[in-house]
């Protein structure tokens, strides 16, 4: 598809479990990107990979949250350990690099994530 | 720190009026300023962007300007209509770090026919 793929759409998990939400970006874009969402809330930012760099981890709100991204594409973000707090949409977007800023992202429809 | 403030919601007005949502920010760089929009189950999307003061980014009959001397990036439209009921984000990035860009908490817009 041509636009910014997230798996699953929903989760639904128990608290304590561990959850893997994947995102697969735009073909070519270097710059990938998640987000969280709770209700009623603004986009907090969580980490960040372009290229080969190594990732912007500055916004994972703690260690259970990791995330990678093989050969340059696809992304999975893990929660372990999940935590009711955790119940948020989770959103993907990716962009080109625009070395002077200004890149437009991308976002996918996002991983509705429920911890019980 | 880097942040963005806009204007809280929810908004509601009729067909044909007039819309104003604000947005200012802080940032400690020269950021690039944006709108994007969620309509109803759909994901983000660009609305419109701005990458310099005095800059203006327009779409769909929407309209922002870059105001570097009052930090703002307010949207405006002169006659929306009820296709345009959504929640709108305005966001910031940085162009020395491109990946950090900060999103304000959106407003949510009903136009009623």
């Amino acid at each position: 598809g041509a636009g910014v793929s997230q798996s699953p759409s929903n989760k639904v998990t128990e608290k304590g479990k561990d959850v893997e939400l994947r995102c697969d970006p735009i073909s070519g874009h270097t710059a990938l990107y998640w987000y969280r969402q709770s209700l009623g809330q603004g986009l907090e930012f969580l980490i960040y990979f372009q290229g080969n760099s190594a990732p912007d981890k500055s916004g994972l709100p703690s260690d259970r949250f990791s995330a990678e991204r093989t050969g340059g594409s696809v992304s999975t973000l893990t929660i372990q350990r999940t935590q009711q707090e955790d119940s948020a949409v989770y959103l993907c977007a990716s962009s080109l690099f625009v070395s002077g800023g200004g890149e437009t992202q991308y976002f996918g429809p996002g991983t509705r994530l429920l911890v019980l | 720190g880097n942040s963005v403030t806009q204007m809280e919601g929810p908004v509601t007005l009729s067909e044909e009026a007039f819309l104003t949502i604000n947005c200012t920010y802080t940032a400690t760089g020269y950021p690039s300023l944006f709108w994007y929009v969620q309509y109803p189950g759909e994901g983000l999307q660009l609305l419109l962007k701005a990458t310099k003061a005095d800059d203006k980014g327009s779409n769909k009959g929407f309209e922002a300007t870059y105001r570097k001397e009052t930090t703002s990036f307010h949207l405006e439209k002169g006659s929306v209509q009820v296709s345009d009921s959504a929640v709108y984000f305005c966001a910031l990035s940085l162009n020395t770090n491109a990946g950090k860009s900060t999103f304000g908490d959106g407003t949510t817009l009903t136009v009623k026919p």
